[in-house]
């Protein structure tokens, strides 16, 4: 099946200061969307976008389908973006394959 | 837009009891709704796709008579544990998938599910 691989697995950021989650994947996909899981566990929507580039207020998404990796940048990161940022794929039989994700604390 | 609602948001039941977790999309039409498992600091694992008024599709390794799933409208599928164990315990979450052609799933708040 498809391998999502997320990096880097955790990363601490001061307020303000921005940053790249990266995530690749071993096959085309008719799917891809990131997600933010906060502190109560629901997962929020933030891009869906198999490919091409989206940007929404601080965030930012691009994929290179052809490339096979997607890249979520956060600019001028604040406390309430700590949690845990997850890249799903989906190829075929509309199921998603979650990545391990990317655990985010950013400190005031 | 694209609102998934779960109930109950969290349950403690006895060991041998059954759960029924509630999954409903509130403001569209869902297709296909999604289950999936998730374990402390863990990712999300799917177990299940259901399509309205068929049987649900398991993924390998879940057992099927032990996770009921019942799709009986566009708005609403639902999760049964049966016999819960102790390691039944874990975080469940559905999704939901519209009717418009694209491919996102819109995600529940999750159901966590303690089995004493």
């Amino acid at each position: 099946g498809i391998q999502v691989e997320q990096s880097p697995p955790d990363l601490i950021l001061q307020e303000g200061a921005n940053s790249t989650l990266r995530c690749n994947f071993s096959d085309s996909v008719n799917n891809l969307q990131w997600f933010h899981q906060n502190p109560w566990g629901q997962l929020i929507n933030l891009f869906y976008i198999p490919s091409g580039t989206k940007q929404n207020g601080r965030l930012s998404a691009t994929t290179v389908a052809t490339e096979r990796y997607s890249l979520l940048y956060i600019s001028s990161s604040q406390t309430t973006d700590s949690g845990v940022y997850f890249c799903a794929v989906e190829r075929g039989g509309n199921k998603l394959v979650f990545g391990a994700g990317t655990i985010l604390r950013v400190k005031s | 837009g694209a609102v998934v609602s779960q109930h109950p948001s969290w349950v403690i039941c006895k060991s041998g009891t059954s759960v029924k977790i509630e999954c409903r999309s509130l403001d569209f039409q869902a297709t296909t709704m999604f289950w999936y498992r998730q374990f402390p600091k863990q990712s999300l694992m799917l177990m299940a796709t259901s399509n309205e008024g068929s049987k649900a599709t398991y993924e390998q390794g879940v057992e099927k008579d032990k996770f009921l799933i019942n799709h009986a409208s566009l708005t609403l599928s639902t999760l049964t544990v049966t016999s819960a164990h102790p390691e039944d315990s874990s975080f469940y979450i559905c999704s939901a998938q519209g009717t418009s052609g694209s491919y996102e799933q819109y995600f529940g708040p999750g159901t966590r599910l303690t089995v004493t």
